[in-house]
């Protein structure tokens, strides 16, 4: 069993809707997690950043991490074609590494 | 700011040559990162630089070594590569042991 787990999709949804994507973990040591938007052949780039459990909103973004139950969700409001991305889960323990889901692709149609 | 800059954006070499990568960060942050990307894969660790001294070596083949000049830079010196090792190659640089910014990588093709 992997470490982290995620959906990698791919994920289609029209422009305007909700983009809802998750991680399951099993490392109870995690404790730092984190989402980032990968474009083809780019850098991953930090989108949200939490510590521990709870919600945190930036704009259009919005990270849940529920540790009881050891799932993270990242819900992206009003989809854009520009959101078109593989969006990469990753915790960490704070031991300078980085455990990441697969990815997910999404793609937001116009 | 949260720019890591990485140079070259592409490269190409053949198994017998040599080649660096560099990466720069003006962050203030104190460890770095060598990440090692496959396609539709997610980053893979290979070293990590923790108050410019080698903290983390994942086990990787020596043909690939880094280096960490000073707090801000980070090099990866490539010698007698594979075609297997072609690549995106990611820097990263944190404050501490959470969050870590990425690069914009260097695309290397092994020939």
């Amino acid at each position: 069993q992997k470490e982290v787990e995620q959906d990698p999709g791919p994920l289609s949804v029209p422009e305007g809707a909700i983009v809802s994507l998750n991680c399951t973990y099993s490392n109870s040591a995690f404790q730092y997690f984190m989402w980032y938007r990968q474009y083809s052949r780019k850098g991953p780039e930090l989108l949200m950043y939490t510590y521990s459990s709870g919600n945190k909103e930036d704009g259009r973004f919005t990270a849940q991490v529920d540790k009881s139950s050891k799932y993270i969700s990242l819900f992206i409001r009003d989809s854009q074609p520009s959101d078109s991305a593989t969006y990469l889960c990753a915790m960490s323990a704070g031991d300078y590494k980085l455990s990441f889901g697969a990815g997910t692709t999404v793609t937001v149609r116009a | 700011d949260t720019e890591v800059t990485q140079t070259p954006k592409h490269l190409v070499m053949g198994m017998t040559n040599k080649k660096s990568l560099k990466c720069e960060q003006h962050m203030g942050h104190r460890a770095m990162y060598w990440y090692k990307q496959k396609a539709k894969k997610p980053p893979e660790l290979m070293f990590v630089y923790s108050y410019e001294k080698l903290s983390i070596n994942e086990s990787v083949p020596s043909r690939f070594s880094p280096e960490c000049p000073n707090s801000s830079l980070l090099n990866l010196h490539l010698h007698a590569l594979q075609p297997e090792d072609s690549a995106l190659y990611l820097c990263a640089s944190s404050r501490g042991t959470d969050t870590q910014y990425f690069g914009p990588g260097t695309r290397l093709t092994v020939l």
